[in-house]
């Protein structure tokens, strides 16, 4: 069964620090999304991609934070200089459409910035 | 606003035991509410969309109902492989993206 995937599992890096955190889709589906979870806490929408351009993004996708669709397959979030608030698991989902259509959820990149 | 709230945050029940946990959302043009489980540690996983009020959905021990401002999922007769997080999700009309609860805390005990 088709699946998203994501790496790496687990990324510790310093504050100020440039991360990249990747992702590959579901091979025929056609919107992108990005979602964040600090411990505890519900999940967040961060940024949607489809046709390659964002379509959509939430108040925490600042210019700190970038998507791009570098070849047929990945898709990946750049953080430019992190801080210790972005500490988070960070979840890649894809869906085949828009619309009314269930999102499918990668295993998610836990980010650690010290 | 558009907001969702789960309830019980948490919920012991023993093996066997039936219950429900509650959605219960406001949002402006509702186009899908949706339910998934997620286990400590992983992304969520999807279990069911429902679309319209009235609509149910069934998998295994687990039904799906949908009103016009709350979702409840219904456990029949848990096994402990059961326990985890369960998510609820709406998405509006305008838009894609998903804006979730924070979860009910199932813990199925033997």
């Amino acid at each position: 069964e088709p699946e998203v995937t994501q790496t790496p599992s687990h990324q510790v890096t310093q504050m100020g620090q440039e991360v990249i955190l990747r992702c590959v889709p579901i091979s025929n589906h056609l919107y992108f999304y990005w979602y964040r979870q600090i411990l505890g806490q519900k999940v967040e929408f961060l940024v949607s991609f489809y046709n390659n351009e964002i379509s959509e993004k939430s108040e925490i996708f600042d210019d700190q934070f970038s998507v791009e669709r570098p070849d047929g397959s990945n898709f990946t979030l750049k953080i430019r200089s992190t801080k210790l608030e972005d500490s988070a698991m960070y979840f890649c989902a894809s869906s085949p459409d828009r619309g009314a259509y269930e999102q499918y959820f990668g295993p998610g990149t836990r980010l650690t910035v010290t | 606003e558009d907001q969702v709230t789960q309830s019980p945050e948490a919920l012991r029940l023993q093996e066997g035991e039936s219950s429900s946990l509650n959605c219960s959302y406001t949002v402006s043009g509702l186009r899908g509410l949706f339910w998934y489980r997620q286990d400590p540690g992983k992304g969520p996983e999807f279990l069911f969309t429902l679309y319209s009020a009235g609509e149910e959905k069934e998998k295994e021990r687990l039904k799906a109902t949908l009103t016009k401002k709350e979702s409840f999922l219904h456990i029949t007769a848990p096994k402990p492989e059961d326990s985890a997080t369960y998510l609820c999700a709406v998405q509006r009309y305008t838009g894609n993206q998903f804006y979730f609860g924070t979860g009910t805390s199932l813990t199925v005990i033997p």
